[in-house]
């Protein structure tokens, strides 16, 4: 069985600072892929980064960035310098080798950046 | 190149009634997927359709069904709908195996 965990449900910041989104995930595969993705209040899933199980090097994209560990088996999302724009769900999701279209995702993060 | 197009955008139901929802791929798209979210339960996934097959089913009753058809736009249908199918569908496509999935931006089904 597959899970991921978010235990922020809710965060919130000022304008311009940095904010961690947490994700922690649980899987018996060897070879998965883990993702975020954000829901702005219109409800589109929008796709913000995939990563496989043998990439443990960590991401930079413009303000975005991501901490993968599998170690610890988290895959941790910060934003740097928030702008209002970022507020959104942001969720992470998991999906294993065998069945890779389907995506198990956490419960979400509700990201408020206050101007 | 156009995204993921859900229709219909709202849609409102009795008891009772069946309902079919339609999604149109990323043009190229071959694999189209279907998840169910609600406030209690978050994003499940319902089924997941290649070249007219489904490939994967996620863990809801046979009164949810879906097919393809063979220019990968894809259906969903609800039958005996219940208040607890209140909830926004969404579909998304994907190139290949383990291919970002591409999300469109829903059907919100309210059932009364």
């Amino acid at each position: 069985a597959q899970k991921v965990t978010q235990a922020q449900t809710e965060i919130s910041v000022v304008e311009k600072e940095d904010v961690t989104l947490d994700c922690v995930y649980e899987t018996r595969d060897t070879t998965y892929y883990l993702f975020w993705y954000k829901q702005p209040p219109s409800g589109e899933l929008v796709f913000l980064i995939r990563r496989n199980s043998f990439d443990e090097q960590n991401e930079i994209s413009g303000r975005y960035s991501w901490n993968f560990q599998k170690s610890t088996s988290s895959f941790n999302f910060t934003i740097t310098a928030s702008q209002v724009v970022d507020s959104a769900v942001y969720f992470c999701a998991l999906s294993a080798s065998g069945s890779a279209r389907q995506l198990t995702f956490g419960s979400g993060t509700q990201l408020t950046v206050l101007p | 190149k156009a995204g993921v197009t859900q229709t219909p955008r709202y849609l409102i139901k009795t008891r009772g009634q069946q309902v079919t929802l339609s999604c149109s791929p990323i043009s190229g798209h071959r694999s189209v997927s279907w998840y169910q979210q609600t406030p209690g339960q978050g994003l499940q996934f319902l089924f997941e359709y290649f070249s007219e097959t489904q490939r994967n089913k996620g863990n809801f009753p046979g009164r949810f069904s879906g097919r393809q058809f063979s220019n990968s736009r894809s259906e969903m249908n609800v039958s005996t709908l219940e208040l607890g199918d209140s909830a926004l569908y969404l579909c998304a496509s994907s190139l290949y195996s383990n291919q970002p999935q591409h999300f469109g931006d829903g059907t919100r089904l309210s059932i009364l």
